[in-house]
């Protein structure tokens, strides 16, 4: 079984600052892990992902995160907000098993960005 | 330009009644999902299907139907057997190994 836990559903930082959204998840065989956007009334976009390799991962916007498997986190950085940036964040979890790809979502944390 | 399209972007549904979710991709993926998003709940997978005339139920199945008659279409039926449908539906497909591509959403409500 696999979960994914985003701490905080709401998270407010200053324009300027740097944005840190968290993420753990569990699971029982090696994980592929994404960071997905949503901005409202419309779908996800993939930030960035881990599969293998490198554990510090960089996406778009400005936007990295590093893999820590004995912390089991994925947390999403970004060292300086924009107001554009304003928007809900998923992390994701994926296990491939028997040609099936299995993929897990947080709940997700809703980013304010304050001017 | 490559994508998936899921229309309506809102749809109203009366008691007692049917309604199709329409899902299109022109990205040649294999695999298509069906996501159902509620506030707070991120989002729970409805239905999936890796190859045409086959589909598998997700987590939260009941009151939902599919068909994969062709490669680019995954429509979605809420039936009235769902009797908590108010949602926003999320299709997405991918290639096995590859990071799932997302529509646009469907806002279903009920009159």
């Amino acid at each position: 079984a696999q979960s994914v836990t985003q701490l905080g559903s709401h998270v407010s930082v200053s324009e300027g600052a740097l944005v840190l959204l968290r993420c753990n998840y569990s699971s029982s065989v090696p994980p592929y892990l994404f960071w997905y956007v949503q901005y409202p009334n419309q779908g996800l976009q993939l930030l960035l992902k881990y599969t293998t390799g490198a554990t510090l991962v960089k996406g778009i916007n400005g936007f990295e995160a590093e893999f820590k498997k004995s912390e089991t986190s994925f947390h999403l950085t970004k060292p300086s907000a924009h107001m554009s940036d304003a928007a809900e964040y998923f992390c994701a979890v994926r296990t491939d098993s028997g040609g099936y790809q299995k993929v897990t979502f947080g709940t997700g944390t809703k980013l304010q960005v304050i001017p | 330009d490559g994508g998936i399209t899921q229309s309506p972007k809102y749809l109203f549904r009366k008691e007692g009644q049917n309604v199709t979710l329409s899902c299109e991709q022109n990205l040649n993926h294999d695999a298509m999902y069906w996501y159902r998003q509620d506030p707070g709940q991120g989002l729970r997978l409805i239905y999936y299907s890796q190859i045409v005339n086959d589909f598998q139920k997700g987590d939260i199945a009941e009151g939902y139907s599919v068909s994969r008659e062709k490669k680019e279409s995954f429509p979605l039926t809420v039936t009235s057997a769902q009797k908590n449908p108010t949602a926003f539906y999320l299709c997405a497909s991918s290639m096995m190994g590859q990071p799932q591509h997302f529509g646009d959403g469907t806002r279903l409500s009920i009159l």
